[in-house]
C-alpha cells in the first residue's frame, strides 16, 4: 500500500529563519503530489501541488516544493519565515490506483518564534 | 471558488444523542469526504462518497453513517454519540479525474464535544 511520510511531527524555526518540512511518499509510478496548510480551528487549504512537468512547484505565501522521484520526496520549504506561517502542514499523495482519494501524511505543525 | 460548508462550526451533544453533520459543496464534484482529526493520528477518512447515494466505508467507519441523497450534499451521521467521537470533523469534496489529479477543497471543519 503507497503512504507518505512527514519527518518530524514537530518542526520550530526562528522568524526569518528557513523553512523545510520534510514528505516522502511511496509509489511505483509518479504521482501526483500536494501540499496543504491549516491554520488554527480551520479547514486544510491548498499550498502547492505537483501533477506533471516542472519538479520545481511555487505555491502560495512563498512556499515551494521540489519533487525528487530519485529521492521519493517532495520537501516543502520557504526562504524566510513569518509568524503568520504557524500552522499545521500536512503532505499528501493521489495513489496510482487512482481510486478518488488521497493519502494523508500524519502532519507537521510549524512553530516559529521571534 | 470552490466552495465547501459545514452545517455547525461548534457542536457540543449528549451521550447517546443522534447527531447529524451536514456538508454542502458548489462545485458539481463527484467526490465528498468525511475525516475525523485527532492529535497526534493526522487525518483519517470515515466515509467517502463516490456518488449519488454510493459510499464507502473509510478507515474508520464503526459508529458513523452517512447519506448522499443530493450531489451536492453529505450528512455524517453519528447513530449514539459516545465520548470518544469528540473530535474535528472536515469535510472535502473533489472531481474525479483519470489522470489522478483529485486535489480536495476542504470545509471549515466542525469540532463536537460529546459530554
Amino acid at each position: 500500500a503507497q503512504s507518505v511520510t512527514q519527518l518530524g511531527s514537530h518542526v520550530s524555526v526562528s522568524e526569518g529563519a528557513l523553512v523545510l518540512l520534510r514528505c516522502n511518499y511511496s509509489s511505483s509510478v509518479p504521482p501526483y503530489l500536494f501540499w496543504y496548510v491549516q491554520y488554527p480551528n480551520q479547514g486544510l487549504q491548498l499550498l502547492l501541488k505537483y501533477t506533471t512537468g516542472a519538479t520545481l512547484v511555487k505555491g502560495i505565501n512563498g512556499f515551494e516544493a521540489e519533487f525528487k522521484k530519485s529521492e521519493t520526496s517532495f520537501h516543502l520549504t520557504k526562504p524566510s519565515a513569518h509568524m503568520s506561517d504557524a500552522a499545521e502542514y500536512f503532505c499528501a499523495v493521489s495513489p496510482s490506483s487512482n481510486t478518488g482519494k488521497l493519502i494523508f501524511g500524519q502532519g507537521t505543525t510549524l512553530q516559529v518564534k521571534p | 471558488d470552490v466552495k465547501v460548508t459545514q452545517s455547525s462550526r461548534y457542536l457540543v451533544k449528549r451521550t447517546g444523542e443522534k447527531v447529524f453533520l451536514e456538508c454542502v459543496q458548489d462545485m458539481d464534484h463527484e467526490n465528498m469526504f468525511w475525516y475525523r482529526q485527532d492529535p497526534g493520528l493526522g487525518l483519517r477518512l470515515i466515509y467517502f462518497s463516490y456518488d449519488v447515494k454510493m459510499k464507502e466505508k473509510g478507515d474508520i467507519p464503526e459508529g458513523y453513517s452517512v447519506s448522499r441523497e443530493k450531489k451536492e450534499r453529505f450528512s455524517l451521521i453519528l447513530e449514539s454519540a459516545s465520548t470518544n467521537q469528540t473530535s474535528m470533523y472536515l469535510c472535502a469534496s473533489s472531481l474525479w479525474l483519470a489522470s489522478g489529479d483529485n486535489e480536495q477543497f476542504f470545509g471549515p471543519g466542525t469540532r463536537l464535544t460529546v459530554l
